[in-house]
């Protein structure tokens, strides 16, 4: 089955310890989005990547850094985890429409990789 | 800018109630996208349904259903004959191209079906 495959499903780091998180997928979209997902909370978007052009959310941390070597997989790089970065991350992929843009089209989420800062 | 509010933050019933989860949105553009997703305690967020702002004919997928009603900006959710398995978060999403294509998630609402 095509779909979005996060690898590790949890992953541990120290505080301060660079972590990558991966993500692939099967489905060929040109868009892949990196969220953010605190307990009880909705998720957050970081950036996107729309083919190889990259859209960071104005209020992303520099400290958070995407990588998109090629269509099927997607990186998030976190330079200096702290404390506060501890939460499940998820990333999604959606297609564009003919005629552009991608509101419209439905997000695929993969099934997160949860991250625990000791 | 655009808000999407899900005033339930946890919803409890009991197997075979019907249950509404509620769904009030904001947005300035007049075409834009609704959009269900659940996410069960796995955590993967499964889409449910898109609705297109000019389509207001309500949808029914076997025991789930949606009333869209532009004149209160509301779109909501009902599962008929609740199943345990139906236990998750549903987030209710709103996007259009001029804001960005980027979805707008509401709040979530927790629903909890008890056998």
């Amino acid at each position: 089955d095509a779909m979005v495959i996060q690898n590790p499903r949890y992953q541990v780091t120290q505080f301060g310890k660079p972590v990558t998180l991966s993500c692939s997928q099967t489905l060929n979209h040109n868009v892949m989005y990196w969220y953010q997902q605190k307990s009880s909370q909705a998720p957050k978007l970081l950036f996107h990547y729309y083919d190889k052009d990259f859209n960071n959310e104005a209020d992303t941390p520099d400290n958070f850094q995407s990588r998109r070597p090629n269509t099927s997989f997607c990186f998030l790089d976190i330079r200096s985890p702290g404390l506060g970065d501890a939460a499940m991350y998820l990333c999604a992929t959606s297609r564009d429409r003919v005629g552009g843009g991608y509101s419209n089209q439905p997000q695929h989420f993969g099934d997160g990789t949860r991250l625990s800062i000791l | 800018a655009q808000k999407v509010t899900q005033a339930q933050t946890e919803i409890s019933v009991v197997e075979k109630e019907d249950v509404t989860l509620d769904c009030v949105y904001e947005t300035r553009d007049t075409t834009y996208y609704l959009f269900w997703y659940k996410q069960p305690p796995s955590g993967e967020l499964v889409f449910l349904i898109r609705r297109n702002s000019f389509d207001e004919q309500n949808e029914i997928s076997g025991r789930y259903s949606w009333n869209f009603q532009k004149s209160t900006s509301s779109f909501n959710f009902t599962i008929t004959a609740s199943q345990v398995v139906d236990s998750a978060v549903y987030f209710c999403a709103l996007s259009s191209n001029n804001a960005g294509n980027m979805l707008t998630f509401g709040g979530g609402t927790r629903l909890m079906v008890k056998p």
